[in-house]
């Protein structure tokens, strides 16, 4: 099945840093979504995309829409050592079997303190 | 909240033997999804449920079977356990209106 783009695969990071990871895709997504996995947990969402270009903020975390529709990123801002963790971006058409997403492979992320 | 539950954390089985995985949701969601996790590949799409008693085949269907007997259950089906199962795996539900998933905190799952 088709997966996301998802880069970095990996990041190590110090504390207090900024994180800016993404997601491409051939094909265009009506809903985009964000993930964390924490060690030995299932997924959480984070954040969730409706529209083309829509820019949302949770706490320290935003993420955007891309306008091409193929796009999206998710951006963490001073980083703390609970940040560690899998995120997964995650994209979903509408019609047809619209019930189904497409996971990217995940970026792993380690803050040291 | 959505709460989804995955009947165990661990589970360690030999090989040959047959293994129930379950998952319940409490919020009449009608998709479920069944998914496994493995370092370097992402989550791959076992099996999934668009309502109950209906299911269909996900990316990696082989050595897995599923039932969906009531709307809030669906059970992941390993008919012969293989060392190669051994991975995380991972029960979902979708709200209908939202589009997104709620996952469960996985089954860890050990064939020796």
């Amino acid at each position: 099945g088709q997966q996301l783009n998802q880069s970095p695969q990996s990041m190590f990071i110090q504390e207090g840093e900024d994180v800016s990871m993404n997601c491409t895709s051939s094909s265009i997504f009506n809903t985009w979504l964000w993930y964390k996995q924490d060690p030995g947990e299932g997924p959480v969402l984070l954040i969730a995309l409706y529209k083309a270009g829509e820019l949302t903020s949770n706490g320290r975390l935003t993420a955007q829409f891309g306008i091409t529709r193929k796009d999206s990123f998710l951006n963490i801002s001073a980083s703390i050592p609970s940040d560690v963790g899998i995120y997964f971006c995650a994209g979903q058409r509408s019609g047809g079997s619209n019930y189904k997403l497409t996971f990217g492979k995940g970026t792993l992320l380690t803050v040291n303190p | 909240d959505v709460k989804v539950t995955q009947s165990s954390r661990y589970l360690v089985k030999r090989t040959g033997e047959k293994v129930f995985l379950e998952c319940v949701q409490d919020m009449d969601h009608e998709n479920m999804f069944w998914y496994r996790q493995d370092p370097g590949l992402g989550l791959r799409l076992i099996y999934f449920s668009y309502d109950v008693k209906m299911k269909e085949k996900g990316d990696i269907p082989e050595g897995y079977s599923v039932s969906r007997e009531k709307k809030e259950r669906f059970s992941l089906i390993l008919e012969s356990a293989s060392t190669n199962q051994t991975s995380m795996y991972l029960c979902a539900s979708r709200d209908r209106v939202f589009g997104g998933y709620t996952f469960g905190s996985g089954t860890r799952l050990t064939v020796v």
